[in-house]
């Protein structure tokens, strides 16, 4: 069955220093994408960085850079010069082509708090 | 830029009520789906659709409805509320069905009395 987990209830970081909040997944389909997203206190969900399975480099977009080591089925997001703003919940989740529905599976999720 | 949008944001029903929770996006998106969030259960897909005509169940589709006549409409419905379906709902979109990121719309918070 496919799964994600999320070790982490809870993180905490100082401003302008970097974090990584963990993930490691389980699936048998050899083709699958990766996720993060953000969800602040107001409740809305944000797309934040994808990985693909055959993708060769690991995946960045600004401050987020995806940590993915294939042969451990680990999917890291790691936030660098971290900012208040990034005081939320992060979901690690997962899409596979076998998935019913390609529905994304989600990770209990990780609680970042920043503080200055 | 609106991307995928719900409404009403917040609702509060009786039991045994029905109403619609509202999705639309100006993506284009062919793949369109309802997720229910429920604290330490997680994001849960209830329905999905993979075009306009096209829809089937998720893993919790038991008391609701969904239907896509057009490509930007995905509407989902609640035929008898019940408190079980107290939750967030998150409605999301994407380019197709294969494996390329869901965008949400800022969900729709329900409470069920």
């Amino acid at each position: 069955a496919q799964k994600i987990t999320q070790t982490q209830p809870g993180m905490f970081v100082q401003e302008k220093e970097a974090v990584t909040l963990d993930c490691t997944y389980d699936t048998s389909d050899p083709s699958y994408g990766l996720f993060w997203y953000k969800q602040p206190s107001s409740g809305e969900m944000i797309f934040l960085i994808y990985q693909g399975s055959y993708d060769q480099q690991n995946a960045t977009e600004g401050r987020y850079s995806l940590n993915f080591q294939k042969a451990r089925k680990s999917a890291n997001l790691v936030i660098s010069a971290s900012q208040l703003g990034d005081s939320a919940m992060y979901f690690c989740a997962m899409r596979s082509a076998n998935q019913a529905g390609t529905a994304l599976i989600f990770g209990k999720g990780t609680t970042l708090s920043v503080s200055s | 830029n609106a991307g995928v949008t719900q409404t009403p944001k917040f609702q509060v029903l009786k039991t045994g009520q029905s109403m619609t929770l509202q999705c639309a996006q100006d993506m284009n998106h062919e793949y369109m789906s309802w997720y229910r969030q429920d604290p330490g259960m997680g994001l849960r897909l209830i329905h999905y659709s993979v075009g306009a005509g096209i829809t089937d169940q998720g893993e919790v589709p038991n008391g609701y409805n969904v239907s896509r006549s057009t490509t930007e409409d995905f509407p989902l419905r609640l035929l008898s509320a019940a408190p079980s379906q107290t939750s967030v709902y998150f409605c999301a979109s994407s380019i197709d069905r294969g494996l390329s990121p869901l965008h949400f719309g800022n969900g729709t918070r329900l409470t069920v009395t």
